[in-house]
């Protein structure tokens, strides 16, 4: 079964770059998504189609996408950024969906 | 707005079934496919399965962890989506969350665009 890969956890202090990673065999030909959710609530949307942020998000949130490997990057993150980030992706087929395992940001 | 509210969670004894429903509003529920998507207690997100929108014929696929024994259906006329779990297991212990699926073509490409709040399934003797 297809499997997306991301590390459990990132740390981060509020003046720096944090960047999450997401690996799939998939991922040249899939575009990845990401989510960000906080505890006890229901996940957000924060980066689709790769590099494309929804509406409300804030211009901090980025994506990118390179061969294999997609990255989620927050820049100058905040305390209230801090939550699990799930990457989300479709094997080659189309039609089985996959989430990475999420990671964990804590911002210090 | 668009909104998902979740019913039917609660406490079944494993080898049970157990339907869980999502009432949609704020949008028109028939052009839109419809997942579910599940979070075992302190674990991450599963996609469990969806339903296309009747326009690509409201066909279904699952994840193989459910499949056989889950069945996604739809009812446009009242806005619900339904998950129909029989055989239930302990491993199926979670929130179970109702989504929205964004479809586009060219290349084709799907993902979820809201969530309801989720609704928790024990499966416990």
């Amino acid at each position: 079964s297809y499997e997306l890969t991301q590390p459990p956890s990132v740390s981060v202090s509020p003046g720096q770059t944090a960047r999450i990673t997401c690996s799939g065999d998939a991922l040249p030909k899939k575009f990845a998504y990401w989510y960000q959710q906080k505890s006890g609530q229901a996940p957000v949307l924060v980066i689709y189609e790769d590099s494309k942020r929804p509406s409300g998000i804030p211009e901090r949130f980025s994506g990118s996408s390179s061969g294999t490997m997609a990255t989620l990057t927050i820049s100058g993150p905040q305390v209230e950024d801090e939550a699990d980030y799930y990457c989300y992706s479709t094997d080659s087929s189309g039609i089985h969906w996959v989430f990475g395992g999420g990671t964990k940001l804590t911002v210090l | 707005e668009v909104q998902l509210v979740e019913s039917g969670g609660g406490l079944v004894q494993p080898g049970r079934s157990l339907r869980l429903s999502c009432t949609a509003s704020g949008f028109t529920f028939g052009d839109y496919a419809m997942s579910w998507v599940r979070q075992a207690p302190g674990k991450g997100l599963e996609w469990v399965g969806f339903i296309r929108s009747k326009a690509y014929g409201g066909t279904t696929e699952y994840a193989a962890s459910v499949k056989g024994r889950f069945t996604i259906s739809r009812d446009d006329s009242k806005s619900f989506a339904y998950l129909q779990m029989n055989s239930l297991k302990t491993e199926d212990t979670a929130v179970y969350f109702c989504t929205r699926v964004i479809t586009q073509w060219l290349p084709p490409r799907s993902y979820f665009d809201s969530w309801g709040q989720g609704t928790l399934v024990t499966v416990s003797s």
